[in-house]
């Protein structure tokens, strides 16, 4: 079935520093890319959503130049969070969609759990 | 008033109960509908897809009301390895094909 690698599935940084987490479709090309957040006790929030070759859009409340998107590929889409802060530890998780697959045809990642000290 | 809502937990049963949740979203343009577990710390897990007609995957029915915009999920006969999070998620018509989550309500099948 569809794979989708996301790495690393953990880090810890200092606060201040960027960290970029990756998600590669490994069977089918992901036309688009959901970033999702997910903060202790709480669902999945939905950041952003990313098409190949465009700008990412971004939910109400997220903000663009601190999450950075970038969906350059079919198969790669990575969101960097750029000087992260404590309050940005949470469980990142991004979910693919190809253009052959139907409404059910989502693929998520295993998450990045990322700890800001 | 959140899009999806779901029945606080936890829910505490015993092995061989029946549990059910309840889901209620709030958009009516919403056009398509699932049930998602998420384990500690893991990713969710397409559990099933929900239908007006309902349907039945082994222990597990669902059911949509489209008309009271309001979605169900029964567990028969629970196991030890039915406690998770279950998440009760829509897709809305027209917004891209994103997902929207509920809060999840946590499953705990005790023996």
């Amino acid at each position: 079935g569809a794979v989708v690698s996301q790495h690393p599935s953990w880090v810890i940084c200092k606060s201040g520093t960027s960290v970029k987490i990756e998600c590669r479709s490994l069977d089918f090309q992901a036309t688009t890319m959901f970033w999702y957040r997910q903060f202790p006790k709480q669902s999945l929030m939905l950041m952003a959503t990313s098409n190949e070759g465009s700008k990412a859009t971004y939910e109400q409340g997220v903000e663009k130049d601190k999450f950075l998107i970038n969906h350059a590929s079919l198969t790669l889409s990575t969101l960097t969070v750029t000087s992260a802060h404590p309050e940005d530890s949470s469980f990142y998780i991004c979910s693919a969609r190809g253009s052959d697959r139907g409404l059910g045809g989502y693929t998520f990642g295993s998450g990045t759990r990322l700890t800001v000290v | 008033r959140k899009e999806v809502e779901q029945d606080p937990g936890p829910f505490n049963v015993p092995e061989g109960a029946t549990v059910a949740f309840n889901c209620t979203y709030s958009n009516s343009a919403s056009q398509s509908f699932f049930w998602y577990r998420q384990d500690c710390r893991k990713e969710p897990k397409l559990l099933m897809s929900v239908y007006s007609s309902g349907n039945e995957d082994g222990r597990f029915t669902a059911q949509l009301n489209r008309a009271s915009q309001y979605i169900s999920l029964l567990i028969r006969d629970s196991k030890l390895s039915d406690s998770a999070t279950y998440l009760c998620v829509v897709n809305i018509y027209n917004q891209g094909g994103k997902l929207i989550f509920g809060q999840g309500t946590e499953l705990s099948v005790k023996p």
